[in-house]
């Protein structure tokens, strides 16, 4: 059974370019969360999908954007990027988050972005 | 404010011996969901343990338990008989019933030693 999956495990972008992060969740989950980890912080929520739509969003500005396709895959896309943009984005699946909220987050091993 | 409170510096803990890690937590959802993930230097965050707000034991999963003192608003992590792989950052978090909101709320994290 295969967990969440994300790809790619290491980037590295100069600042104003534009970056897309991909996430294949658990095999039988619905919904997506995307999170920002800073270096020696916890994660914070960027937004998250559940039938192909944004369902909640996070504090962060509209340069970062995603999308969930049929098959329940993400994508995190970043425009004009900045430094302070570099850090671990996790990607998680779950199933249905809005009905149990004592259901765990499975998490992949994230990418790690640097912006130079 | 902040919901999620993890204070203590850098712990530290002989092989086989137990710890506590402490985590107090914010909210005025009646219901809600406090989780515990474990963060090896990999990256990926490994779901330990959860406790419901309603809940009326302590949630215990193989070395792993969740002391809640709900008056107190505090689900501390105990971890008996130490090893080495338990070296690793740990984050409390939570989630709060409210509508659709089924975003995880993290903590700072702490980071745990295992000392042979």
């Amino acid at each position: 059974d295969a967990g969440v999956t994300q790809s790619p495990t290491h980037l590295i972008k100069t600042r104003g370019q534009q970056v897309t992060l991909r996430c294949s969740p658990k095999s039988g989950h619905d919904t997506v969360s995307w999170y920002q980890q800073a270096l020696g912080q916890g994660p914070q929520f960027i937004f998250q999908y559940y039938e192909e739509e944004e369902r909640q969003r996070g504090n962060f500005p509209d340069r970062f954007s995603g999308h969930q396709f049929p098959n329940y895959s993400s994508e995190l896309n970043v425009n004009a990027l900045l430094l302070g943009d570099s850090a671990l984005y996790l990607c998680a699946s779950s199933l249905e988050t809005g009905v149990n909220y004592n259901s765990p987050l499975h998490f992949g091993n994230g990418t790690r972005l640097t912006v130079t | 404010a902040q919901k999620i409170t993890q204070t203590q510096p850098g712990m530290f803990v002989q092989e086989k011996e137990a710890v506590t890690l402490d985590c107090t937590y914010d909210t005025s959802d009646p219901s809600y969901g406090l989780f515990w993930y474990k963060q090896p230097s990999s990256g990926e965050m490994i779901f330990l343990i959860y406790q419901g707000s309603y809940d009326q034991q302590n949630a215990t999963e193989g070395r792993y338990s969740l002391n809640f003192q709900k008056a107190r608003k505090s689900a501390n992590l105990v971890i008996s008989a130490s090893q080495l792989g338990d070296s690793a950052m740990y984050f409390c978090a939570m989630r709060e019933q409210t509508g659709a909101n089924s975003k995880l709320t993290f903590g700072k994290g702490i980071t745990l030693s295992v000392r042979p």
